[in-house]
């Protein structure tokens, strides 16, 4: 899996939007970029996935740049409740079973 | 859905005794997998199964762990006997891999594991 770099916290005023950055700059050509959160004493939790569309869900959008060497998790509305780490993963599906989180961004939405 | 199923949430007991955790997938999920996490160690994949049969057993620390798929729905992770570096939190996920499927693991909520 590609190498994933990410800031290791960030802040955010509640009610705005959460923009993650996240540098994935040797991904290949069949890597996917997928993004998880986990929540203080929670388990993982899946956001949002894409290979190379901007994608958005019911939870976030994510954009991709034309070269995919790197993305953008956007929360566009955060709430305290999105305070968590946020992690950026780059994988082939299929290939390797194993998820592997690296640090992370810590995000922290204040009142 | 309900989502991945974990059980016990808590678990305290004595170093030596036999520990059960337990997880049920999400319906129509076709892979389970097995994590554990600590501060230091951060997210190890301990074992995974692919319908029912374990694919990859590296990660499982020593003969004193052991996972059971004995059907689609309902996998359990055992140690035995339990030592005090085992404390953690031990996390199932369930994913559907499918044919040519972008498969995405959930996570369930964990068993917090304290081992004395």
């Amino acid at each position: 899996d590609a190498k994933t770099t990410q800031p290791p916290s960030m802040d955010c005023a509640e009610g705005r939007a959460a923009n993650l950055p996240c540098n994935h700059s040797t991904i290949s050509g069949n890597e996917y970029v997928y993004w998880y959160r986990q929540i203080h004493s929670q388990g993982p939790q899946y956001i949002i996935h894409g290979l190379k569309n901007n994608e958005t869900n019911e939870m976030a959008s994510l954009i991709i740049t034309e070269d995919r060497k790197s993305s953008t998790l956007i929360l566009p509305h955060a709430t305290l409740r999105d305070t968590a780490v946020y992690y950026c993963i780059v994988r082939v599906p299929g290939s390797a079973r194993q998820l592997t989180f690296g640090s992370g961004t810590q995000l922290t939405v204040l009142p | 859905d309900a989502g991945v199923i974990q059980s016990p949430r808590h678990e305290v007991t004595e170093m030596g005794q036999e520990v059960t955790l337990r997880c049920k997938p999400i319906s129509g999920h076709d892979y389970l997998f097995w994590y554990r996490q600590t501060m230091m160690r951060g997210l190890e994949l301990l074992i995974y199964f692919n319908n029912n049969v374990p694919i990859d057993d590296s990660g499982m620390p020593e003969d004193r762990f052991s996972a059971k798929m004995p059907n689609a729905s309902f996998s359990t992770l055992k140690i035995q006997p339990s030592e005090p570096r085992d404390s953690a939190v031990y996390f199932c996920a369930s994913s559907f891999g499918g044919r040519g499927g972008q498969e995405t693991q959930y996570f369930g909520p964990g068993t917090r594991l304290l081992v004395l």
